[in-house]
């Protein structure tokens, strides 16, 4: 069974700019949740979606945006990226509540120049 | 303020010796406790999952204690392996909040 999938792997953006990631759930996963990791600030979260529905929301401007298809994929977008966005991208997925196992992506290191 | 503070910040021990990491935190009201290994450059991946009601749970050499009353948990590494250098990350979940600590870096030395 394929693991939770996350692309790009690395990704180089320049300030202002805009970027969209993607994460392939475990096969049968409903629940895609998405989380931002710095060196200083450690792992927070972002967002979570339940099909196709935003079901949780930290507390992170709303430059950070996120969606979920049918099929239960996921892509997160962050417009107008500042310099502090720099950080490893990870998504995870479970069953249906997230009291659940997550199972984590390798995540996606954004760096913005 | 919901918080998850652990202790130490890093950590080294020999292969073979034993060691503990702290987790203690402010969350509430508390839904569930969670400890996580990540290897560098890789996501976090579930060791232990408590709730309320638990007080220990095993997950082979890993041991995680937790103490509702006094707001605090427990990993406990029996034996350790080099494989076991990693940053252990616990994860505390109120009703739709989730606090993630800043993680103990382990290095396990020959």
């Amino acid at each position: 069974k394929a693991g939770v999938t996350q692309t790009p792997r690395y990704l180089i953006k320049t300030r202002g700019q805009q970027v969209t990631l993607s994460c392939s759930p475990i096969s049968g996963h409903r629940s895609v949740s998405w989380y931002q990791q710095t060196p200083g600030q450690g792992l927070q979260f972002l967002f979570e979606y339940f099909s196709e529905t935003q079901r949780n929301k930290g507390n992170f401007p709303g430059r950070f945006s996120g969606r979920q298809f049918s099929n239960s994929r996921s892509e997160m977008n962050v417009s107008t990226l500042e310099l502090g966005d720099s950080a490893l991208y990870l998504c995870a997925s479970c069953g249906s509540h997230t009291d659940e196992k997550l199972f984590f992506g390798s995540g996606t290191q954004l760096s913005v120049l | 303020k919901n918080q998850v503070e652990q202790s130490p910040q890093s950590l080294i021990i020999l292969e073979g010796k034993n060691c503990t990491l702290q987790c203690n935190y402010t969350v509430s009201p508390f839904s569930n406790l969670r400890w996580y290994k990540q290897d560098t450059g890789r996501g976090p991946v579930s060791l232990t999952i408590m709730t309320f009601s638990e007080n220990t749970k095993s997950n082979g050499r890993y041991t995680a204690t937790l103490d509702a009353d006094t707001k605090q948990s427990s990993l406990h590494i029996t034996a350790s392996q080099l494989s076991d250098s990693a940053s252990y990350i616990c994860v505390v979940s109120a009703d739709n909040d989730m606090r993630f600590g800043a993680g103990t870096r382990l290095t396990v030395k020959p």
